[in-house]
């Protein structure tokens, strides 16, 4: 495997589960973004790890929990989600944040909440 | 963050024609970028500029840096169906660790 990849690619979750989303950079990266891509709206940083440590948190509500347990992977967990969060969730890696316009994006999982 | 203006927001154009979008900003930005996404996959980098009034082509594709650092367009010359895609500018401030992105041009282009 090479570049970003994302697992699952799709995934449907009732109001009341709990689900994760798993991205996994193959670059050497050690900055990792999430972002949330909804349609007609600009892509919406979510959270940035550099390093493994959580350098930024864009506002984003405690039912979203982000987990970065090495600079190769991080993790995206779901609980009590609202219809509302339903979108295109982008994974993303640069060599660090400085780096953040060399950014490699990864396909994304589409997620809908019922 | 910085609001960026993209437009047009949807263009069908026929193959062989020339295309143009733009992107804008209230703000000043040190880096402009133009990403590709393909339907199902996540945004592929095209361009990355650096420096005011800079020119850079990539195959068919052209950008530039506006000159008042507020601005930016990307040309895509005769166009080809698999061009078909959504575009979107990014800028990134001088000491920011993030970017800014439009909302993005749909583009579809017939045969």
């Amino acid at each position: 495997e090479t570049g970003v990849t994302q697992t699952p690619r799709h995934l449907v979750m009732g109001m009341t589960n709990k689900k994760s989303l798993k991205c996994e950079q193959h670059l050497g990266h050690n900055a990792m973004y999430w972002y949330k891509q909804s349609a007609k709206k600009p892509l919406e940083l979510m959270f940035v790890y550099n390093f493994k440590e959580q350098t930024e948190n864009n506002s984003v509500p405690s039912r979203f929990s982000p987990e970065c347990p090495n600079s190769s992977h991080l993790f995206l967990h779901l609980h009590t989600l609202q219809p509302e969060d339903s979108a295109l969730y982008l994974c993303a890696s640069s060599q660090d944040r400085g780096r953040v316009h060399e950014q490699y994006f990864g396909p994304g999982t589409r997620l809908t909440v019922t | 963050g910085q609001q960026l203006n993209q437009s047009p927001q949807s263009m069908f154009i026929q193959e062989g024609e020339d295309v143009s979008m733009n992107c804008t900003s209230s703000s000043i930005f040190n880096t402009w970028l133009w990403y590709k996404q393909d339907p199902g996959e996540g945004p592929v980098l095209l361009i990355a500029l650096y420096k005011a009034g800079e020119l850079t082509s990539n195959g068919r594709l052209t950008a530039q840096f506006g000159i008042t650092r507020k601005d930016s367009f990307l040309n895509i010359s005769a166009s080809i169906p698999s061009d078909v895609g959504i575009y979107f500018c990014a800028g990134r401030i001088l000491s920011g660790y993030a970017l800014n992105f439009g909302k993005g041009t749909s583009l579809l282009v017939t045969p």
